[in-house]
């Protein structure tokens, strides 16, 4: 079984609007955290939020939301007021703690356009 | 965060020899990883390279295949040996300062013909 699942190859987006990216994830950790990264073009990967099991509040970082619902194994990126920079890959990763050395496994991307 | 680059930036290598890609890191890291991304596809570990001792390689990959070395806590290389037109992809180096942070070289992309 997938342990990272982004189920939306493209997703289109209205200038100014906001998005939700999904992602599930499959872990029998009890501590573990997720990432979401942003890939455009030139092939970089781009940090953008972090969530760990143990916390309480939904990251935040700027127009980047991550909407976590931990019964369910869901951690959804919300993008608010999208710009046309924002066009890019986007990866959801998973760190479990059984892997003790951080390293990071991916879902398959969503490919985000921002329609000017 | 950490400052990563990487060395060369492409490339475009004929089948059958091997090219070394350098991550340089402007401190000194704990973690440090290798991944790779072939043509429309998401990420794969390589490997981790570990400092001073023998990588630790993923289901799939061979250290004859791809021989890492990481001599000191800033400083990793990665060989693609014996190159064919399947090992086209981007490599991505990787580091991780904590558990809750992992940031990601430029990237090399290199394509063989």
């Amino acid at each position: 079984a997938q342990k990272i699942t982004q189920t939306q190859p493209g997703m289109f987006v209205q200038e100014k609007e906001a998005v939700t990216l999904d992602c599930t994830y499959d872990t029998s950790d009890q501590s573990y955290g997720l990432f979401w990264y942003k890939q455009p073009s030139s092939g970089e990967m781009i940090f953008l939020i972090y969530q760990g099991s143990y916390d309480e509040q939904n990251a935040t970082e700027g127009r980047y939301s991550l909407n976590f619902q931990k019964a369910r194994k869901s951690a959804n990126l919300v993008i608010s007021a999208s710009q046309l920079g924002d066009s890019a890959m986007y990866f959801c990763a998973m760190r479990e703690s059984w892997a003790g050395s951080y390293q990071l496994t991916f879902g398959k991307g969503t490919k985000l356009s921002v329609i000017p | 965060s950490a400052v990563i680059s990487q060395k060369p930036s492409r490339d475009i290598c004929q089948r059958g020899t091997s090219l070394t890609i350098q991550c340089q890191v402007d401190s000194q890291v704990t973690m440090m990883f290798w991944y790779r991304q072939q043509p429309g596809q998401s990420l794969t570990l390589i490997a981790t390279a570990n400092q001073g001792s023998e990588a630790t390689y993923e289901s799939g990959f061979v250290i004859d295949k791809f021989p890492i070395s990481r001599p000191n806590l800033t400083f990793s290389t990665l060989t693609v040996s014996n190159m064919s037109p399947e090992d086209s992809s981007i490599y991505l180096c990787s580091v991780a300062q904590s558990s809750y942070e992992q940031y990601f070289g430029p990237g090399t992309r290199l394509t063989v013909t």
